[in-house]
């Protein structure tokens, strides 16, 4: 069974450019989420897709950020524009089922420089 | 008030040791309990989820969960050098929209050889 896969594993970026994030959560897995974690802080939800629809999205830190799950299978994360507090580690992860635990994707370092 | 507390650590044991490690949550509707392991620089990996009173075993981790008293604690006997890791104790329950899990800052443990 292949894993979450998260892609690109680093960004290095200027204050004020986009960037995309992308998630491929396990196949069959319906739930899929993002995390972002940064220095120093504890892992913070950002938003939960089930499917195609955004089910919770209370983390998303301001309407720089944008969230999508075209068709239910991969999801992309843009920041836009990026500023130099969105550096951190954004983490992608999927489950079967709302309640069970998660497997997660390796990651993806976000520097905004 | 934190949703998920964890002290911080580092939590240091000799190999063979029992490592305890806590957690306390907030929310009194929760009602999945996780473990995850975080190697430095990796992702968080599930190792143990719970989600009634009592003692859950696999291996040489044991969870306990108390409801009444809002308290987690992963016990990992016979601990090894490779046990050396930060752990993340999670809670999760219903939410607006649907379940999120919530995390806690971990608990780094080294375990000495």
């Amino acid at each position: 069974e292949a894993g979450v896969t998260q892609f690109p594993s680093h960004s290095v970026i200027e204050k004020g450019q986009t960037v995309t994030l992308r998630c491929d959560p396990i196949s069959g897995h319906d739930n899929l989420y993002w995390y972002r974690r940064v220095m120093g802080k504890e892992i913070k939800f950002l938003l939960h897709f089930v499917k195609e629809s955004k089910q919770d999205e209370s983390g998303m830190p301001n309407n720089r950020f944008l969230a999508e799950r075209t068709g239910g299978t991969y999801s992309t994360l843009k920041v836009q524009p990026a500023e130099l507090e969105d550096s951190g580690v954004y983490f992608c992860a999927s489950s079967f089922h709302g309640s069970y635990g998660y497997t997660f994707g390796s990651g993806t370092r976000l520097t905004v420089v | 008030q934190k949703e998920v507390e964890q002290n911080s650590g580092p939590l240091s044991v000799p190999e063979g040791a029992i490592a305890s490690l806590n957690c306390t949550y907030s929310d009194r509707g929760s009602q999945s309990f996780f473990w995850y392991r975080q190697y430095s620089g990796k992702s968080p990996e599930l190792i143990m989820s719970i989600y009634s009173n009592g003692d859950k075993e696999d291996g040489r981790f044991t969870a306990q969960l108390n409801k009444a008293s809002q308290y987690v604690s992963l016990l990992i006997r016979d601990s090894q050098p490779s046990d050396s890791a930060t752990y993340l104790c999670a809670v999760n329950g219903p939410h607006t929209g649907g379940f999120k899990t919530i995390f806690g800052a971990g608990t780094r443990l080294f375990v000495k050889a």
